[in-house]
């Protein structure tokens, strides 16, 4: 079963605008990280942020972590219409380090 | 560099029939996992492999579905008498090896659909 889940569920934005997605989990991480698919196929990492870690950053992305909340954002800033994609939160827990996802957010950029 | 491919990128096929799904990891990753993701959902983990034996087989839903591992390198995900609730799309993720800290590294997944 899937414990993360991710909010909203929907985004829709304008081209140039930040977007923040959040994304909540419900027991004790390794590390947290955030996908991006397009087109229901393959996915992308884009980010890692491991559980001692506060805040990362990476071109136009900035990941925080709360473990106190059990919570993640993502941030893209100055969006374009190719951000345009589903975005998924996994975090890892086991040893083994197999991701547990949470649903995922549309975000649609608007040109 | 050559990333994660799976083959067949689609697969149709009726209810009752088996059906076999390939995975070829980026060469000399030693971890390899497959998810299952159905539509509209994220991603659900259902087994996982380092080198050729599978440590983690949790995720598996059901006595149907079954997977190896040959050569540390090509692994293949069977289902046997398919579903309709089996139908999604089967993604393959490679790693360097198991640690928490590196990163997976995704097929473009293969959609199966039963009729």
């Amino acid at each position: 079963s899937q414990q993360g889940e991710e909010d909203p569920q929907a985004l829709s934005i304008q081209e140039g605008e930040n977007a923040t997605m959040n994304c909540s989990y419900k027991t004790s991480i390794n590390n947290l990280q955030w996908y991006r698919q397009n087109s229901g196929r393959g996915l992308v990492h884009l980010i890692l942020i491991r559980s001692n870690e506060r805040e990362k950053h990476s071109g136009r992305l900035r990941v925080t972590l709360d473990t106190s909340k059990k919570s993640s954002s993502l941030l893209i800033t100055a969006s374009r219409a190719a951000d345009t994609a589903s975005y998924f939160c996994a975090n890892t827990t086991g040893a083994n380090s197999k991701l547990t996802f949470g649903k995922g957010i549309t975000l649609s950029v608007r040109p | 560099g050559a990333g994660v491919s799976q083959s067949p990128s689609n697969k149709v096929t009726e209810k009752g029939k088996d059906v076999e799904l390939r995975c070829d990891p980026i060469s000399g990753h030693t971890a390899l996992y497959w998810y299952r993701q159905r539509l509209g959902q994220g991603l659900e983990f259902l087994i996982y492999f380092q080198g050729n034996s599978a440590p983690d087989k949790s995720g598996l839903p059901s006595d149907r579905f079954s997977a190896e591992r040959t050569g540390e390198s090509v692994s293949t995900l069977t289902i046997q008498r398919t579903q309709q609730e089996d139908s999604a799309v089967y993604l393959c993720a490679s790693s360097l090896d198991p640690g928490s800290y590196n990163e997976q590294f995704f097929g473009p997944g293969t959609r199966l659909t039963v009729l």
